[in-house]
């Protein structure tokens, strides 16, 4: 079985630029989430989705965060512009439904430096 | 908003030695429980859960976990650490009341030294 996809591996931007990670998740996932997991922290949820419409989004900074799902499959996260506090690893991860007791897919994540 | 606790941040070991990694939550109704490792150089991945019925749970590679309600703990054990087990553990709590997000704890790093 495939796992969660993500790319690119690395980024390093400076501030300001915008950068812009991909995912794509297990085959019939229907709930997809983002994570940002900064150095030292655990991950913070930015977004989740259910198909291709967003189930939660609070934690995202929308100022200068934005993510779609436009077909329910793969996602984009974008950022725009970033700031140095923005350095951290994003985590995309799946599951089949979203229920409460699933576990969740992860996939190897973006490690975005912001110099 | 749900909060998880991870009070041991690095946790150094010999081999054999027994492990216990402390794990609380702050919700007080129906909770699903994880806990996810990562070992170096790889992806997150689930180690056990709990989610309902005996409240000790068995998960891969030796481990296992115990739900306290009282105490709002699920602490993660091992009795006998394995060079192999180095890695970082993330516990992780999913409210059933509430907004079902997956929040997690800020993670154990584990050294388990040959």
């Amino acid at each position: 079985e495939a796992g969660v996809a993500q790319s690119p591996r690395y980024k390093i931007i400076e501030k300001r630029q915008s950068v812009a990670f991909w995912c794509n998740p297990i085959s019939g996932h229907a709930t997809l989430y983002w994570y940002q997991q900064i150095l030292g922290q655990g991950p913070k949820l930015l977004i989740q989705f259910q198909n291709n419409g967003v189930v939660d989004d609070s934690q995202l900074p929308k100022d200068r965060f934005s993510a779609e799902r436009l077909k329910g499959v793969d996602s984009t996260l974008k950022i725009q512009p970033a700031k140095l506090e923005d350095s951290a690893v994003y985590l995309c991860a799946s599951s089949l439904q979203g229920t409460t007791n699933e576990k969740l897919f992860f996939g190897s994540g973006t490690q975005l430096s912001v110099l | 908003a749900q909060s998880v606790s991870q009070h041991n941040h690095h946790v150094i070991l010999s081999e054999a030695a027994s492990l216990e990694l402390g794990c609380n939550y702050s919700y007080g109704g129906t909770v699903n429980l994880f806990w996810y490792v990562q070992y170096p150089g790889q992806h997150l991945q689930l180690l056990l859960k709990y989610f309902s019925g005996d409240p000790l749970v068995k998960g891969i590679k030796g481990f296992e976990a115990e739900f306290i309600k009282s105490k709002f703990s699920f602490n993660l054990r091992k009795p006998s650490v394995q060079w192999s087990d180095t890695a970082e553990y993330f516990c992780a709590v999913i409210d059933s009341g509430g907004s079902y997000i997956p929040t997690f704890g800020r993670g154990t790093s584990l050294i388990v030294h040959p």
